[in-house]
């Protein structure tokens, strides 16, 4: 069974400082792996998905994230983090099995300060 | 072009009392999925519909939960004689196509805060 789990509940950077969520799973398959970001009072918005081919991949926002496979990890980063990105982050995996539901990580809540 | 809508925003109603929730995806997108968004669970897949295919259904928690799809598109989650722990935010998605590959994103609308007292 595919799961996906994220370290740190809260981060907390300050403007301008490097971003980094971790995000490990492990599926039987190979992955396909989804990063969404939650503002208060929205849904999820997609930040980047890995499908096949490069490793690293780009999505809106300045957020990147890479694939490791034998870190089984697709940690999200953002060189320079501003104010507007505080919002919760999801990582999520594609359960096998034909299917496209997406089994997700607890989450993780970004805070940024000046 | 219009997102996944949803309605209503809000929703309290007391124990035991019957709700419904509706979700009106994107038009042309033929797979159709609810999530759960609670404090104690995260986010839990509750169900999946593709196209006039039988509905996945492993996610509903209990029978009290239903949904169907009314022609394709629009979609209505009931929840029967509810409880406390049913408050959560209720989430809709929608994508393209839902079989196969999975490399289809999933489109999310701003979900349905369920409070029941």
């Amino acid at each position: 069974a595919q799961s996906v789990t994220q370290l740190g509940s809260h981060v907390s950077v300050s403007e301008g400082a490097l971003v980094l969520l971790r995000c490990n799973y492990s599926s039987s398959v190979p992955p396909y792996l989804f990063w969404y970001v939650q503002y208060p009072n929205q849904g999820l918005q997609l930040l980047l998905k890995y499908t096949t081919g490069a490793t690293l991949v780009k999505g809106i926002n300045g957020f990147e994230a890479e694939f490791k496979k034998s870190e089984t990890s697709f940690h999200l980063t953002k060189p320079s983090a501003h104010m507007s990105d505080a919002a919760e982050y999801f990582c999520a995996v594609r359960q096998s099995g034909g299917y496209n539901k997406l089994i997700f990580g607890a989450g993780t809540r970004l805070a940024v300060h000046p | 072009g219009a997102g996944v809508s949803q309605s209503p925003s809000n929703k309290v109603t007391e124990k035991g009392k019957d709700v419904e929730l509706r979700c009106d995806p994107i038009s042309g997108h033929t797979a159709l999925y609810w999530y759960r968004q609670s404090l104690g669970q995260g986010l839990e897949f509750l169900i999946y519909f593709q196209g006039n295919s039988a509905p996945d259904k492993s996610g509903l928690p209990s029978d009290r939960f239903s949904a169907e799809r009314t022609g394709g598109s629009v979609s209505t989650l009931t929840i029967q004689r509810t409880q406390q722990e049913d408050s959560a935010v209720y989430l809709c998605a929608s994508s393209f196509s839902g079989g196969g590959r999975g490399q289809e994103t999933q489109y999310f609308g701003p979900g349905t805060r369920l409070l029941v007292l």
